[in-house]
This record gives C-alpha cells, structure tokens and sequence, in this order.
C-alpha cells in the first residue's frame, strides 16, 4: 500500500476550521483516499473518502491537489468532540482493508 | 440502528493461557475485518472475511492467531498460548460488501483491550 504522512499533532481553538494535512506522494490512479478518526477509548469511524475531486459531507471537506499527490481534511467549525487522532488513508476501496499509520492527534481547545 | 459489538471489552489473561475474541458485525454486512492496535499506534490489519470465507490473513502475527467466521456473520479470533506482546486493542470492523466501483465504509467496533500478565 502507498504511504502517507501526516503530522504528529496540531492544535485548534473551538469554533474555528481545522486543516489537516496529508502527503501521499506514491499515490496509484486507483487509490481511494480515505479518513477516519479514532476518538478516545473507541474504535475509529469513517469520516470521508475522495479519489479525484474536493468533497463535501455533514462533517467535514476533502480537498485533493490536483495532481493526488496531498490532500487536506477541513473541519469547517472545530467541537471539542472533534478532539481525536486522525488518520489518511489510502486503499483501492472503502471495503478494502486499511493501512493506518500514527495519524494526527487533533486538539482542541476553548 | 445497532453498531458492531465486540465481547468482553476487557480480558485480562496470564501468559500461556487461550482467549477467544467475538465480533457481532452489522447485519446484512458481508465483509468483516479485524485490526490489532498497540498503545499509541494506528491499527494493524489481521485478517479478512468475506462471508464465512478468510480471504487474508496476511496480518495474523503467528500461527498462535485464529479467526473464523462459520455461519459467515459472528466471527471469533482466538489466540492460543497467549504472551506479553498480544496485549493490545483488538478492533473487529465490517462493511457492506469489498468490491470496486462502490464505496462501503467500514464500521468499527469498540475493541477488547486484551492484557496478557
């Protein structure tokens, strides 16, 4: 599986957006990229995927460069429920299995 | 509607002892996955079902490591003879179906913190 990267760790004030980035520079034609997040003490949860275009759902937006080689998770407006460790993930489909790395740690402050 | 459960969310077992690890996926889900997460890590892939077929197991660590998934909805995952460094968070995943064109997100369970002594 390609490889991401990702930072160790930012930090948010609540109510602002949130952009996190991720590195995929080995990225295939074929590769989803895919986020989800693990709050503490649960398992993670599916946040949103893309392949080519910027994309939109109740929680958060993924805008993918257009040459696939970054792509940037935003939380328009940071919760403190938003507080967890994020991970960028890429693999042929959402049924596929999933390569996490050490993912961002997102905190979130008042 | 009801998540993915997993049972016990605790084990604590001593060195050498067998445990066995159940998953409850959604229902109607036909692939079903487990991961091994170690304190301060991303999950790790162990092995895979579709239906009651383990398509990869590619992950399991060693021959020690045991899933199946008869009837193809519950799954177990047993280790045997079991040691310090399986201590870990086991987390059972399923989705709708693996396949291209469709994406199926994967939904994860709260996860067994397994400690080995």
């Amino acid at each position: 599986d390609a490889k991401t990267t990702q930072p160790n760790s930012m930090e948010s004030n609540e109510e602002e957006p949130v952009h996190l980035p991720c590195n995929h520079s080995t990225i295939s034609g074929t590769d989803y990229i895919h986020w989800y997040r693990q709050l503490p003490s649960q398992g993670p949860e599916y946040v949103i995927h893309g392949l080519t275009s910027n994309v939109n759902n109740r929680m958060a937006s993924l805008a993918i460069a257009e040459d696939r080689k970054s792509s940037t998770l935003i939380l328009h407006r940071a919760t403190l429920r938003d507080a967890a460790v994020y991970y960028c993930i890429l693999s042929v489909g959402g049924g596929n299995k999933l390569t996490f790395g050490t993912g961002t740690q997102l905190k979130v402050e008042l | 509607g009801a998540g993915v459960s997993q049972s016990p969310r605790y084990k604590v077992a001593k060195r050498g002892q067998d445990v066995a690890l159940r998953c409850d996926p959604i229902s109607g889900h036909v692939s079903l996955f487990w991961y091994q997460q170690a304190l301060g890590q991303g999950p790790e892939f162990l092995t895979y079902f579709q239906n009651e077929a383990q398509l990869d197991k590619s992950g399991l660590p060693s021959d020690r490591f045991f899933a199946e998934r008869p009837e193809g909805s519950v799954s177990t995952l047993k280790i045997q003879r079991t040691q310090q460094e399986d201590s870990a968070v086991y987390l059972c995943a399923s989705s709708l179906r693996q396949g291209w064109g469709t994406y199926n997100e994967q939904f994860f369970g709260p996860g067994t913190r397994l400690t080995v002594l």
